[in-house]
């Protein structure tokens, strides 16, 4: 089974601080992705790799930065956490290989900032 | 611009009910679109995908081009059945847009 994991389930911090949010996955995919779970309005994608040391923007990206050193890992970061970055947080990894396959996403991370 | 809108935020039916989530997409390219179910307390997981043509869990979902819809569909409900489903357009390079989802609530 492919697997996704944040490093943190849930997490409180302070307007101002910085704020990382770690991704791992185990199965070698070369795309990872970052979205914003929020009521009402879907997943919105923050930020996505397709390779190491390679970023996109995704639709929502300011106010954050990524952070893709290993194949494996993928860090979000909040430069400067603001109370309308609480939300939660998901991160996904995509095969490349064929046509779009399946998105395997990790358990999320739930974020308030206060 | 590619879009993805589920316009129904919850639905509601009883157990045995007929149920149908609807899904307009709209894309310039040819789509590839999925349905993905987060139960309670569980990850994201991908439910069908339009390629495979395939029945899960009992759901299907026919992608009308002429309508630009990918509405999922499941004869008789079950109370397991409840969970929040979105539903997903690949714009290619293995991006994914969502929509908004729809909250299934399946009653006794």
């Amino acid at each position: 089974d492919v697997k996704v994991t944040q490093s943190s389930r849930y997490l409180v911090k302070r307007t101002g601080e910085k704020v990382f949010l770690e991704c791992v996955q185990d199965m070698d995919h070369e795309n990872m992705f970052w979205y914003r779970q929020d009521p009402g309005l879907g997943l919105r994608l923050i930020y996505f790799s397709y390779d190491v040391k390679m970023k996109e923007k995704g639709d929502i990206p300011e106010g954050y930065s990524v952070s893709r050193e290993k194949k494996e890992r993928f860090s979000l970061i909040l430069e400067s956490a603001s109370t309308n970055q609480t939300s939660m947080y998901l991160c996904a990894s995509i095969p490349t290989y064929g046509a779009v396959t399946e998105a395997f996403f990790g358990q999320g991370t739930r974020l308030t900032v206060v | 611009a590619q879009r993805v809108t589920q316009p129904e935020k919850l639905l509601s039916v009883f157990k045995g009910a007929p149920v149908e989530l609807k899904c307009n997409y709209s894309y310039s390219g040819s789509p590839e679109l999925f349905w993905y179910v987060q139960y309670s307390r569980q990850r994201l997981q991908l439910l069908l995908r339009h390629i495979s043509r395939e029945s899960i869990k009992g759901f299907t979902a026919d992608l009308n081009k002429g309508e630009t819809s990918f509405h999922l569909k499941k004869p008789f409900a079950q109370e397991e059945d409840s969970a929040m489903y979105y539903c997903a357009l690949s714009t290619g390079f293995q991006k994914l847009v969502f929509g908004t989802g729809t909250r299934l609530l399946v009653s006794p």
